[in-house]
């Protein structure tokens, strides 16, 4: 059981748009900036988003993240058969002292 | 351009030690602050432990599962940063990536990992 709740799994169609969903609590989300993670398959994760809403170079502006309160969102626009993979979010826990990433949810393009 | 490899993943008993590294490049490896992830046969990413820079104190922190058996070094005259494992158990089995993290915060590169199996 992750500390931070991502959905398992999520689906859209070539062009469309998704958006991913991590809650956490005020320990960790409400208090520390969340990151984004992409695992395409066989790969090691990338980073994606930093800072709550910041792209690292090279990362396409499809791309957006979100912070409200204790939960935090991943928006996918556009979405290209090459998206399909593995999405982590990741927040430092201050109670915990450590980096807690969610349970990932599995992106699927049809 | 950073780069990041991790080596010395190997199939060992339940009891066993193991030590990995982890190979830096492109980057003030002794100012670094390094990361542990792993992820275990088709699930999550798991944080295992994190060791701070010199400049920083050199501070290790571990996630609890790990406490007390694993031990994070660096040895920065030779850009590499080090997990030991003792004690290991089967539920240690996972691919265990090292990383940076970043000015930015995060775990801004990762190697590409090296397996670790746990079996009898």
């Amino acid at each position: 059981q992750s500390v931070l709740t991502q959905p398992p799994s999520a689906s859209g169609t070539p062009g469309q748009g998704v958006t991913i969903s991590c809650s956490g609590s005020s320990s960790n989300i409400g208090s520390n900036y969340v990151y984004w993670y992409q695992q395409l398959p066989g790969t090691a994760p990338k980073f994606l988003i930093y800072r709550n809403s910041q792209r690292p170079s090279g990362v396409p502006d499809r791309f957006s993240g979100s912070k409200s309160g204790t939960s935090a969102s991943l928006a996918i626009s556009g979405l290209r058969s090459e998206d399909e993979g593995d999405y982590y979010c990741a927040a430092w826990d201050d109670s915990l002292s450590g980096w807690m990433f969610g349970g990932g949810t599995k992106l699927t393009v049809l | 351009e950073v780069q990041l490899v991790e080596s010395g993943g190997d199939l060992v008993q339940p009891g066993e030690s193991l030590r990995l590294s982890c190979g830096g490049s492109g980057f003030t490896f002794s100012t670094a602050w390094m990361s542990w992830v792993r992820q275990a046969p088709g699930k999550g990413l798991e944080w295992v432990g994190r060791s701070k820079g010199k400049i920083d104190g050199g501070t290790t922190y571990y996630a609890a599962p790990v406490k007390g058996r694993f031990t994070i070094s660096r040895d920065d005259s030779i850009n590499t940063l080090y997990l030991q494992m003792n004690s290991l158990k089967t539920e240690d089995t996972a691919v265990y990536y090292c990383t940076t993290e970043g000015g930015y915060g995060g775990h801004s590169h990762w190697g590409p990992g090296t397996l670790v199996t746990v079996s009898s």
